[in-house]
């Protein structure tokens, strides 16, 4: 069975770090590209970042570029969004999701990532 | 900046069919693939169609994906109370090198 399993959510101050995992099994995790998608409370969703299979592609929405890094450790099965410089509007919960736009997507069950003082 | 509009809101009654669209600002939209997501209240979002119109495995043919000049389409016929949820379309836009979803449409069974 295909799991993606979200975690490192939590409460940061505002300029703080974060760093969201995502852990796959039950898949060949180094042939699939990675995303990470957010979506604000009551919002819709946004695409954050996606990363090709050997880490060769990597892009980033305008709305994070310098701050956040997205990296995968193929021999653990990872995915990872390292979040710098955090601010208000940057509270989400955050999803890893394979191949995001099909046909075999999967998406894990979310970390939620708040911002405030 | 490739920008995907849907209407906030389609409704229609149990058993009718419904069309949501998914509209875009520039020209890239014709060299792009939409894809389209239902999203139940408190669970993450489900893919109904990709490629513009293919459907994943399991997703019954109620469900129907089209394409026309900048505008795409999802279709839902045979509507029941379960269906009611956010939907959303997506895309890659090559030219942006980035992706993209629309604001979503919340669609309701009356």
């Amino acid at each position: 069975e295909v799991q993606l399993v979200d975690s490192g959510g939590g409460l940061v101050k505002p300029g703080g770090s974060l760093r969201l995992s995502c852990a796959a099994s039950g898949f060949t995790f180094i042939i699939y590209s990675m995303t990470w998608v957010r979506q604000a409370p009551g919002k819709g969703l946004e695409w954050v970042s996606s990363i090709s299979s050997s880490s060769t592609y990597i892009y980033y929405a305008d709305s994070v570029k310098g701050r956040f890094t997205i990296s995968r450790d193929n021999a653990k099965n990872s995915l990872y969004l390292q979040m710098n410089s955090l601010r208000a509007e940057d509270t989400a919960v955050y999803y890893c999701v394979r191949d995001v736009w099909g046909p075999e997507t999967s998406w894990g069950q979310g970390t939620l990532v708040t911002v405030s003082s | 900046q490739s920008v995907l509009t849907q209407p906030p809101s389609v409704s229609a009654a149990p058993g009718q069919k419904v069309t949501i669209s998914c509209s875009e600002s520039s020209s890239n939209i014709g060299n792009n693939y939409i894809s389209w997501y239902q999203q139940l209240p408190g669970t993450a979002p489900k893919l109904l169609i990709y490629d513009n119109n293919k459907r994943p495995s399991g997703i019954p043919d109620r469900f129907s994906g089209s394409k026309s000049g900048t505008s795409a389409t999802l279709g839902i016929t045979g509507l029941q109370t379960g269906d009611e949820a956010d939907y959303y379309c997506g895309t890659w836009d090559s030219s942006l090198s980035a992706g993209v979803f629309g604001g979503g449409t919340k669609l309701t069974v009356l």
